[in-house]
């Protein structure tokens, strides 16, 4: 089975800093995907980035970047200069890509930019 | 862009009703998923569908059951509702195989009353 961990429940960062949420996962499998999504507060889930397990470099996708470290089982999403617009939940997920195509999800952290 | 359209924003409901909440993709995907969010908890999986008429049990389907006569509709059915159902319900789709991202609908906000 598989297991994502997101500890943080809330951040509050002031705008522009960088931030970075954490998430870890356990799985026995050694093809996976892991995944991160925002939920703003109007409900919709948005992908953001996505990395394999046998990837080399770590994923990114504008301001978004996926920090990967596979020994440590952690896949940290990390958004440069935020914007207020980046309040929102995030929730870290993965799949097993050679099973069924159900995604696990962690619990997710509510990050909100400060003005 | 994919599209996934679920069929109310919100909805309230009597318990012991049967209740319908349908999901729509208009991109030929061939998984179609069901989940409830719930503050604390996540996502979780009810139902998933890899194809017209299949169907399989996520982590918590017991109280719902699912319909996929057509390729690009699934239907999430509480047979009947109870006050514990009452949560936010998301749709989602994606093709096979698995790397690609599940798009996901607005969410449902059912009130079981």
């Amino acid at each position: 089975a598989q297991k994502i961990t997101q500890t943080q429940p809330g951040m509050f960062v002031q705008e522009k800093e960088a931030v970075t949420l954490d998430c870890t996962y356990d799985t026995s499998d050694p093809s996976y995907g892991l995944f991160w999504y925002k939920q703003p507060s109007s409900g919709e889930m948005i992908f953001l980035i996505y990395q394999g397990s046998y990837d080399q470099q770590n994923a990114t996708e504008g301001r978004y970047s996926l920090n990967f470290q596979k020994a440590r089982k952690s896949a940290n999403l990390v958004i440069s200069a935020s914007q207020l617009g980046d309040s929102a939940m995030y929730f870290c997920a993965m799949r097993v890509l050679f099973g069924n195509e159900k995604l696990t999800f962690g619990t997710g952290t509510r990050l909100t930019i400060i003005p | 862009d994919v599209k996934v359209t679920q069929s109310s924003r919100y909805l309230v409901k009597r318990t012991g009703e049967k209740v319908f909440l349908e999901c729509v993709q208009d991109m030929d995907h061939e998984n179609m998923f069901w989940y409830r969010q719930d503050p604390g908890l996540g996502l979780r999986l009810i139902y998933f569908s890899y194809d017209v008429k299949m169907k399989e049990k996520g982590d918590i389907p017991e109280g719902y059951s699912v319909s996929r006569e057509k390729k690009e509709r699934f239907s999430l059915i509480l047979e009947s509702a109870s006050t514990n159902q009452t949560s936010m319900y998301l749709c989602a789709s994606s093709p096979a195989p698995g790397d690609q991202p599940q798009h996901f609908g607005d969410g449902t906000r059912l009130s079981i009353l």
